[in-house]
This record gives structure tokens, sequence and C-alpha cells, in this order.
């Protein structure tokens, strides 16, 4: 595709559901971020994947939070048993190496 | 730790009025890069600065990289509505290593 794309767009859950989130990133590019983005706040590193390296786990907020890149293009973040403040806008960008991040139009989740 | 602070957090002017973010790293970096998100939009990609001292101008847009390849800002001359957004600085934070490390973003509102 031309773009990063996401999916869903939106997603209601009720709480203790899991849910999985989609990222499609660009075709050939090694890096892909996912960040989370409360309303009006700035963007929360979850986890970095960079080609066949171990990913960067260090953002995820807690065990509920998973996430796995398959055959180095998609990628999906898996948040089981969510809770009410998993409510947020979650983003995924993609890039070559350290060079411009394109992100997608992100997925809405909020957990009722 | 390592990261990437940006000031001010939030900035209200009157169209017309300049605007100037910063954005400061705890390391070195090899480049730095600059995204805005619009309200209800995603991050994209501005510029990208990769020399010591460097200066680039999109318009009304200007961008600085510091000499010590440890700050940068971006500077806004005569602001419109158009500006309103999230601007984010990002850049490597450890010598050759490719992730990206955002900053938490100056919102920009505008008073017309």
């Amino acid at each position: 595709g031309a773009g990063v794309s996401q999916s869903p767009s939106n997603k209601v859950t009720e709480k203790g559901k899991d849910v999985e989130l989609r990222c499609d990133p660009i075709s050939g590019h090694t890096a892909l971020y996912w960040y989370r983005q409360s309303l009006g706040q700035g963007l929360e590193f979850l986890i970095y994947f960079q080609g066949n390296s171990a990913p960067d786990k260090s953002g995820l907020p807690s065990d509920r939070f998973s996430a796995e890149r398959t055959g180095g293009s998609v990628s999906t973040l898996t948040i089981q048993r969510t809770q009410q403040e998993d409510s947020a806008v979650y983003l995924c960008a993609s890039s070559l190496g350290q060079y411009e991040a394109f992100f997608g139009q992100g997925t809405r989740l909020t957990v009722v | 730790g390592q990261q990437v602070m940006q000031i001010p957090q939030y900035q209200h002017v009157q169209e017309g009025e300049d605007f100037t973010t910063y954005c400061n790293s705890s390391t070195t970096l090899s480049n730095i890069q600059w995204y805005k998100q619009r309200p209800g939009g995603h991050p994209v990609f501005l510029i990208q600065l990769v020399k010591s001292g460097e200066v680039k101008k999109q318009k009304r847009l200007t961008f600085q990289f510091g000499e010590a390849k440890k700050n940068s800002s971006l500077h806004i001359t005569a602001t419109q509505t158009t500006d309103v957004g999230t601007y984010f600085c990002a850049g490597p934070l450890i010598q050759g290593a490719q992730k990206l490390v955002f900053g938490q973003g100056t919102r920009l509102t505008i008073n017309p």
C-alpha cells in the first residue's frame, strides 16, 4: 500500500475483553513502532521492532500488553483483559531505519 | 535516562504572532526530525536536519540544529490558524542506533 494502514479505525470493547490491533507498515520498512496517545497528550512509546533484532518492549505498560511482528511486516498489538485506562488512540509508525517515520491513522480504542 | 525534552508543553498565541518550540537531547544526535500533528490527525513528517548548525526554511517555518547536535528549534513567523497542532521533534538517541525517540510535543493553539 501507499502508506501505513491500521485496523480497525475504531474499536469499542467491554472491560475485561481482549483486543487485537493490526498495523500494515510500508513495504520494505525495517522499523515499526507502536505508540499510545491519550486525548491532548503526547506520544507514549510502547514497543519498537527493527529488522530481525529482539524488539524493544521497554514501553509496554503492563504484561497485559504484547505485540508481534510476523515476517518482518504486519504487526499485531494485543491487549488482554482491557481496562478503562487503556482507552486511547493507538498509533503505528514505520520507517527505514532512523529516517522519516510514517504514521498510520491510528486505532481509537474505547473500553466501556 | 536518555530522552528528548521539548519546551514549552503548551503555547497559545494570537494569530500573527511568532512561535518557537525547543528540543533538547541528553545525547548527541545524528539527525533531528520534526513532525506536525493536526487536531484529530496523526503526526506527519516536516523535515530532517543532519549537519551541525544547519538551518532550513519552509515558508514561514525555520528549523535549526544546534552546533553540538544536542538541541534544535522550530520557529514559526506570523502564525496562521492553519499552524494549530502539536509539534514533535524526534531523533536517534544512541550513536549508531536507529530507534527514533520522540519528544513530548508542543501543543500550539491560536486565537484568530
